[in-house]
């Protein structure tokens, strides 16, 4: 089966550290999203790729938020320096955009990080 | 007011009940909707479209109303393993955003 592997799954850092996240979307897809998941917040949009170029980045604080895709196989997240209130789990999303709007996504397992 | 809002429950049922969710949707441009299914500690997996006729997949009726803009999720013959997070996912971009709810729980009991 095809999917979406983002490394690593788990990371348990100290604050003010360089945290970097790594997806690799499924192959053939052209849109790659990234998500933060928290209990109190659900599901917001930190990035949005298409075509590896980017498309939305309005949910992520860009004081110390970077999304990048330096190739169609490698999508990274990185957090520079990171705060507590980071912890969260950071999912990756990619997606096969046509003419028309009914994208489906597919996650992967997504990375649990604890910012102490 | 939030893009896309649902009840978060939790929804506690029986087995072999029937449950709905409901999930509105602010942007009346909106042009592609979704339900998506999340187990605990787990990423969110797609669980169906919903299409503007409505549709069934075995247990599961999706429907829309574009009108009153909200989308529902029914589930017939609720089983143990239906207990989960369903999202509401709704397209609400001119590039294809897609923006999720927060998560209705349902726990089906024995």
């Amino acid at each position: 089966d095809a999917r979406v592997t983002q490394t690593p799954r788990d990371k348990v850092t100290e604050m003010g550290q360089e945290v970097t996240m790594r997806c690799q979307p499924i192959l053939g897809h052209n849109t790659v999203f990234w998500y933060r998941q928290t209990m109190m917040q659900g599901l917001e949009l930190l990035a949005y790729f298409r075509n590896r170029a980017p498309l939305d980045d309005s949910g992520m604080p860009k004081d110390r938020f970077s999304a990048e895709m330096p190739d169609a196989t490698l999508a990274t997240l990185k957090i520079q320096p990171s705060e507590p209130r980071d912890s969260a789990v950071y999912f990756c999303a990619s997606g096969l955009a046509r003419t028309g709007p009914n994208e489906k996504l597919f996650f992967g397992s997504g990375t649990q990080l604890s910012v102490l | 007011r939030k893009e896309v809002e649902q009840d978060p429950g939790p929804f506690n049922v029986p087995e072999g009940a029937t449950v709905a969710f409901n999930c509105t949707y602010s942007n009346s441009a909106s042009q592609s909707f979704f339900w998506y299914r999340q187990d605990c500690r787990k990423e969110p997996k797609l669980l169906m479209s919903v299409y503007s006729s409505g549709n069934e997949d075995g247990r599961f009726t999706a429907q829309l109303n574009r009108a009153s803009q909200y989308i529902s999720l029914l589930i017939r013959d609720s089983k143990l393993s239906d207990s989960a997070t369903y999202l509401c996912v709704v397209n609400s971009g001119g590039y294809q955003k897609v923006t999720f709810g927060t998560g209705t729980k349902l726990q089906v009991i024995p």
